[in-house]
This record gives structure tokens, sequence and C-alpha cells, in this order.
């Protein structure tokens, strides 16, 4: 299984700032996935992130709020743009295993937005 | 539009008492359905992934099971170390590999 670190874990963060969450994977893979896990919710996609391409964001997302970049095989960032206090949550990202049978997550990074 | 509903929300045996948990999902064609396992404070661990009715998979104390509406997690025997959130995802046809959550069961086994 790919193991997945996240930087930083947590973070309590101002209102109208910008937080960029860092995740990397020890081994290439072709596709990352963004997701965010609001308190006491289950998980919802924000935006898939492939090497080399534009991410593609879910429904409700947007580039200008969540940019992300992928700049190779084993690294993808997602910045929390302008950030106000519903956007306290915990933000995953996710891989496919080179069998597209399993999916890794990361430990997540917890924000807070006061 | 794709749903799914776990169930029970919460659920607290006692060490060694059997029981199931319950997926039913409503997509319009079902590509896998994964159960994860999510402890306080990180992220899910990934346990199954089954792809057709009468499918089965086990692992150590746990079993997943899939029809066309539901998937069920029997727990066998729980020990207070599988306390935890189980979550269910579908992946859909036509869907790349977004995955579609449930909110989860929360499992308390006590001694």
């Amino acid at each position: 299984s790919a193991v997945i670190s996240q930087k930083p874990s947590r973070d309590i963060c101002q209102r109208g700032t910008s937080l960029t969450i860092q995740c990397q994977v020890d081994s290439q893979v072709t596709m990352m996935f963004w997701y965010r896990q609001q308190p006491g919710q289950s998980l919802t996609l924000i935006a898939t992130a492939n090497q080399g391409s534009e991410a593609t964001y879910e429904s409700g997302f947007v580039i200008d709020k969540f940019p992300i970049s992928r700049p190779n095989l084993t690294f993808s960032t997602l910045t929390v743009s302008n950030m106000s206090p519903e956007d306290s949550s915990i933000y995953l990202c996710s891989v496919v295993s080179e069998s597209w049978n399993e999916q890794f997550f990361g430990p997540g990074t917890r924000l807070t937005v006061l | 539009e794709d749903q799914v509903t776990q169930s029970p929300e919460a659920l607290r045996l006692q060490e060694g008492e059997s029981s199931s948990l319950n997926c039913s999902y409503t997509v319009s064609g079902l590509r896998g359905l994964f159960w994860y396992r999510q402890d306080p404070g990180k992220g899910p661990e990934f346990l199954f992934t089954l792809y057709s009715a009468g499918e089965e998979k086990e692992k150590e104390r746990l079993k997943a099971t899939l029809t066309k509406k539901e998937s069920f997690l029997h727990i066998t025997a729980p020990k207070p170390e599988d306390s935890a959130t189980y979550l269910c995802a579908v992946q859909v046809t036509g869907g790349g590999n977004k995955l579609t959550f449930g909110t989860g069961t929360q499992l308390k086994v006590e001694l």
C-alpha cells in the first residue's frame, strides 16, 4: 500500500488568510485526490489532481478558492484561500493503487479558522 | 443522484458480541464498494473493495458482503481495539475514481 504524508498535520488560521497543504506519496501515482471532512460529516471530494494537467473540480468547489498544484508524480498541494470559519475541516489527500482497486488516504490536515 | 446511507449511526457492543453494520446504496451503476476504518484524528484506513453481488471478503474479525442494494460489514467476536468509525463508499461507472461516502457507523466495543 502507498504511504502518504501530509503537512501540516494541523493549523489554526485567521479568517481572510490562506493555507497551503502538502501531500507526499512514497511512490509514483497517476491520480491524486483531495477530500474534505467537515465536523461530524463524511468525506467529500474536492478535486482530482493529475500531473501535467489542470485539476478537475467537483460541483461546489472552484479553483480560485482551492487552487491545486501537481508538479510531479509523488507530490501535490492544496491551498485553501481567503479562509472563513466555514472552511474549518479535515483535508485529506488520497491516491489509487496501481491495480486501481484500492484507494488510500493520508493522515489528514486539521484546519481551524478563527 | 448517487446516495450512500449507513446504519446504525452508532453502535455499542460488549466484547465478543457479534453484529453487522449496514451500507445501502442507490447508484446509476456500481463500479465498486469500499469499506474503511477511521480512528479519531486519523485518515481512513482501507479495508475492502467489493465489485459484484454475492462477493465476500474477510480480514481478521471483519467480513464484508455485497448485494445489489446494500453491503454488510460483519464483526465477529469484536474486541475493544475494533472501536472506530466504519465508512462505506461507492464508485460508480463513468465516475472515474471518485468515492461517494456514507456518514459512517461509530462503533464502540466495551470490555
